[in-house]
């Protein structure tokens, strides 16, 4: 199967900081974004998404960044919280088909008190 | 709305056997739905599409006669992963997409595979 990297980098952030992840994805030809929050066992929650004519989205606490040019997503998270401890997936949209989701390698955030 | 049911949550089965994972949408039709295995601490790979009514797309690797798909109704897909050995324990989510959408991913809650 596909996958963007198979390694899972940990970010360490103090409860009430923002907290910042990246991603970079792999096909040009994707075009709708999606950022998971996965908790230990079980499946990926939907956090906020981007559709290719966009650069900036912005949800409750969370912002997504999307550039194009070098094939970069980041998702902003303001105030983190201890709640907000998981692991967070990028996900690409390929479009044409079945438009199958393609996750990204994941990001380990750990929020301390 | 937009509830997935995958089941069962855990299962531990013996080497050589086969397991039957279910993955329903509660209230929505999804004529495309598609199953991912992931491995501890690593990314979700996605293994098939699976299409109702028609034989699933397998991704590069993965053999498809030992991860069986079966899409029969717009609301059920299972995977049937023949043979087990140790080798296939793994963490496996289904995600399904509403018929007629481009998008809108509902995903499963997982299945804990444990091959002994």
């Amino acid at each position: 199967g596909e996958s963007v990297g198979l390694h899972l980098p940990t970010l360490s952030v103090q409860e009430g900081d923002n907290s910042i992840i990246n991603c970079a994805y792999s096909n040009s030809a994707s075009d709708y974004f999606i950022w998971y929050k996965q908790e230990s066992g079980k499946g990926p929650q939907f956090i906020i998404d981007i559709r290719s004519n966009m650069d900036k989205r912005q949800g409750q606490r969370v912002t997504v960044l999307l550039n194009k040019t070098v094939k970069h997503l980041s998702l902003q998270i303001a105030a983190t919280q201890p709640g907000d401890s998981a692991v967070y997936f990028c996900a690409e949209a390929i479009s044409g088909g079945y438009n199958k989701l393609i996750f990204g390698a994941g990001t380990r955030l750990a929020v301390h008190p | 709305g937009a509830v997935v049911s995958q089941h069962p949550s855990r299962v531990i089965c013996k080497s050589g056997t086969s397991v039957k994972i279910e993955c329903r949408s509660l209230d929505f039709q999804a004529t495309t739905m598609f199953w991912y295995r992931q491995f501890p601490k690593q990314s979700l790979m996605l293994m098939a599409t699976s299409n109702e009514g028609s034989k699933a797309t397998y991704e590069q690797g993965v053999e498809k006669d030992k991860f069986l798909i079966n899409h029969a109704s717009l609301t059920l897909s299972t995977l049937t992963v023949t043979s087990a050995h140790p080798e296939d324990s793994s963490f496996y989510i289904c995600s399904a997409k509403r018929t007629g959408a481009n998008y809108g991913y509902t995903f499963g809650s997982g299945t804990r595979l444990t091959v002994v």
